[in-house]
């Protein structure tokens, strides 16, 4: 049974406050780590894909960072904005999972203007 | 392009009923995954489907099947449906041929509640 991890489980900010969570997954057998934005009432929408050990993306004002060596991966919002507000979940593939995603159970995040 | 469509966005059934809910992925799309969110945790997998077969199944029961038609939509089926069964049911569509670490784009869920 695979075991992805996220802290905190919620989380609350004011407006312009930068802000981080953790995702932790398996440090064995890795091939992807998924991250997505899931806002209330939508789809959830993917925001990175990342693959390789060092691997640091960035979209806007969010950014992730990937270590597959330790098992985690951490995403940051610089100047939280209450539109940020969602669930933010990642979600782990295996090296034989053929694109099944494994999720955490999430972070919430609440930006408060 | 639509997107991920899914029907119906909410559905209220009776304990040992069934229930099918539908796809239609990505235009472009092959693939389609089904996931069951429960409140409070994040999606779990169920199957997926790729040109029409079962690729892989999570670790559901075998009351859970699926379908994938010609135009690579699908179906999930819901037998003898049980009050652990409510849920939210999330499609997601990908392109098979791109390998494991490709995106996958999700419908919005169809809410289903089972009484």
């Amino acid at each position: 049974i695979l075991n992805v991890e996220q802290s905190p489980q919620s989380l609350h900010v004011q407006e312009g406050d930068s802000t981080n969570f953790t995702c932790s997954f398996p440090s064995s057998n890795f091939y992807a780590l998924h991250w997505y934005r899931w806002e209330t009432a939508k789809s959830p929408e993917a925001l990175f894909v990342m693959t390789l050990n060092g691997d640091e993306k960035k979209k806007g004002r969010i950014s992730a960072t990937l270590n597959t060596k330790e098992g985690y991966s951490y995403l940051y919002i610089k100047g939280s904005q209450p539109e940020d507000s969602a669930t933010y979940l990642c979600a782990f593939i295996g090296g034989t999972s053929y694109g099944k995603l494994t999720f955490g159970q999430g972070t919430i995040l609440t930006v408060h203007p | 392009d639509a997107g991920v469509t899914q029907s119906p966005t909410h559905l209220i059934k009776t304990r040992g009923q069934q229930v099918t809910l539908r796809c239609s992925p990505k235009s472009g799309h092959d693939t389609v995954s089904w996931y069951q969110q429960a409140l409070g945790q994040g999606p779990q997998f169920i199957f997926q489907y790729y040109e029409e077969e079962e690729r892989q199944r999570g670790n559901f029961p075998d009351r859970f099947s699926g379908h994938q038609f010609p135009n690579y939509s699908s179906e999930l089926n819901v037998n003898a449906l049980l009050l652990g069964d409510s849920a939210l049911y999330l499609c997601a569509s990908s392109l098979g041929a791109s390998g494991n670490n490709n995106e996958q784009f999700f419908g919005p869920g169809t809410r289903l509640t089972v009484l």
